[in-house]
């Protein structure tokens, strides 16, 4: 069986500061990992994947994400956010046998 | 290229009502995945499907049935509407896990 926590419900975070979402994961086998962007009233967006090879992904819109399989974790990042930027996101983890497993989501809240 | 459409977009029902929620996708995948998404809950599995003619339950399965008939067509149905299947519902496809699923925009659904 898979999990997946989203330590923080909600990140608050002023424009152009970095912002980290954080993501742990638990399976018992090799796993592949997604984040998704959700804007108000919109469905899931894909923003970046891990599959394999290099642990640091870059995905749309400035974020990246990287792996790390003794942490079990696959933090979200990025370098300076926008307003635009304000949604909720994300993590999810499948294996090659099995549906994608959702964590609760993080709330990211960018002001000026 | 429209992807996965839902439809209806807004529906309010009373108890007891049965309905049908229509995901249609032109991108000729596989997969097909039917989800729920509850305020701090995340997205919830319920149903899905690995190819035209077959179906399969997820984590939430009770009160709701699905089918498969044309590949690119994945009915939800609830035979007797509750109060607790409020909730916001997303229609997925996928051509694999490891491709990520493609979501549509969602039907807000209202029983009271």
């Amino acid at each position: 069986a898979q999990s997946v926590t989203q330590l923080d419900s909600q990140v608050p975070v002023f424009e152009e500061a970095p912002v980290e979402l954080r993501c742990n994961y638990s399976s018992s086998v090799s796993v592949y990992l997604f984040w998704y962007v959700q804007y108000p009233n919109q469905g899931l967006q894909l923003l970046l994947k891990y599959l394999s090879g290099s642990t640091l992904v870059k995905g749309i819109n400035g974020f990246e994400a990287e792996f790390n399989k003794s942490q079990t974790s696959f933090h979200l990042r990025k370098p300076s956010v926008h307003i635009s930027d304000t949604a909720e996101y994300f993590c999810a983890v499948s294996d090659i046998y099995s549906t994608l497993t959702f964590g609760k989501g993080t709330m990211l809240l960018v002001s000026p | 290229n429209a992807g996965v459409t839902q439809t209806p977009k807004f529906r309010v029902l009373k108890t007891g009502q049965s309905m049908t929620l229509l995901c249609a996708q032109d991108m000729n995948h596989e997969y097909m995945y039917w989800y729920r998404q509850d305020p701090g809950m995340g997205l919830r599995l319920i149903h899905y499907s690995v190819g035209e003619g077959t179906t399969a339950k997820g984590e939430v399965p009770d009160g709701y049935n699905v089918s498969r008939l044309k590949k690119q067509n994945f009915l939800l149905g609830l035979e007797s509407a509750a109060p607790s299947q409020t909730s916001v519902y997303f229609c997925a496809s996928s051509q694999g896990t490891g491709n990520g699923y493609t979501f549509g925009s969602g039907t807000r659904l209202t029983v009271v």
